[in-house]
């Protein structure tokens, strides 16, 4: 089976841009969970998504949305890029109560 | 609320040394502990997971985890330190949420793991 795939794997952005991040779970998992990791940091939680609803959020600024689709996939999205939002995103799915998977992240370069 | 303090930014063992890293945990509600491993430019992999049943956890790639609820620790060790367990290594903690799903996992900063040949 596979595992938690996410696209792209590297991004390149300008300040001020908008970026969409995606994450595809494993299959039969119904949350998703989103997470940014900075250089030498332990990831941080931003959102997590359980049945397309949004069931926690984390201490980031409203630039930062996200959404599951009915298949289960997720996008994040960041609006208006600074250079601190550089960093790798790392997506993670689970099955109910079980341990998180997380997928290779998408490593976002801000400029 | 809930936090994960590593003891150790970094550690070095020998090949076929004893490897040891530290966590501690604070938590409000019995917590779900885990360690992930980190290798350079990829995501994380579950090594094992704490969620109530036996304190004693075995994992994957020889690893093992104690739950020691008086202490609030839960270290991480492996007895004899092979030269590809080098990597970062994270423990977590999380709680449920009302709907009995993981909630968010609450990260330490992480432990280099070096091993010397």
């Amino acid at each position: 089976d596979a595992g938690v795939t996410q696209s792209p794997t590297h991004l390149i952005k300008t300040r001020g841009q908008h970026v969409t991040l995606r994450c595809s779970p494993i299959s039969g998992h119904k949350s998703v969970s989103w997470y940014q990791q900075v250089l030498g940091q332990g990831p941080q939680f931003i959102f997590q998504y359980y049945e397309k609803e949004e069931r926690g959020r984390g201490n980031f600024p409203d630039r930062f949305s996200a959404r599951q689709f009915p298949n289960y996939s997720s996008e994040l999205n960041v609006n208006a890029l600074l250079l601190g939002d550089s960093a790798l995103y790392l997506c993670a799915s689970s099955f109910r109560g079980g341990g998180m998977s997380f997928g290779s992240g998408t490593r976002l370069t801000v400029v | 609320a809930q936090s994960v303090t590593q003891l150790g930014s970094h550690v070095s063992v020998s090949e076929g040394a004893l490897v040891l890293l530290r966590c501690n945990y604070s938590s409000s509600v019995p917590p779900y502990l885990f360690w992930y491993v980190q290798y350079p430019n990829q995501g994380l992999q579950l090594l094992l997971k704490y969620t109530s049943a036996a304190t004693l956890v075995k994992g994957i790639n020889g690893f093992e985890a104690e739950f020691k609820k008086s202490e609030t620790s839960f270290h991480l060790t492996k007895p004899s330190a092979h030269m590809s367990d080098a990597a970062e290594y994270f423990c977590a903690v999380s709680g449920l949420n009302s709907g009995g799903s993981n909630y968010k996992l609450t990260f330490g900063k992480g432990t280099l793991l070096t091993v010397n040949p």
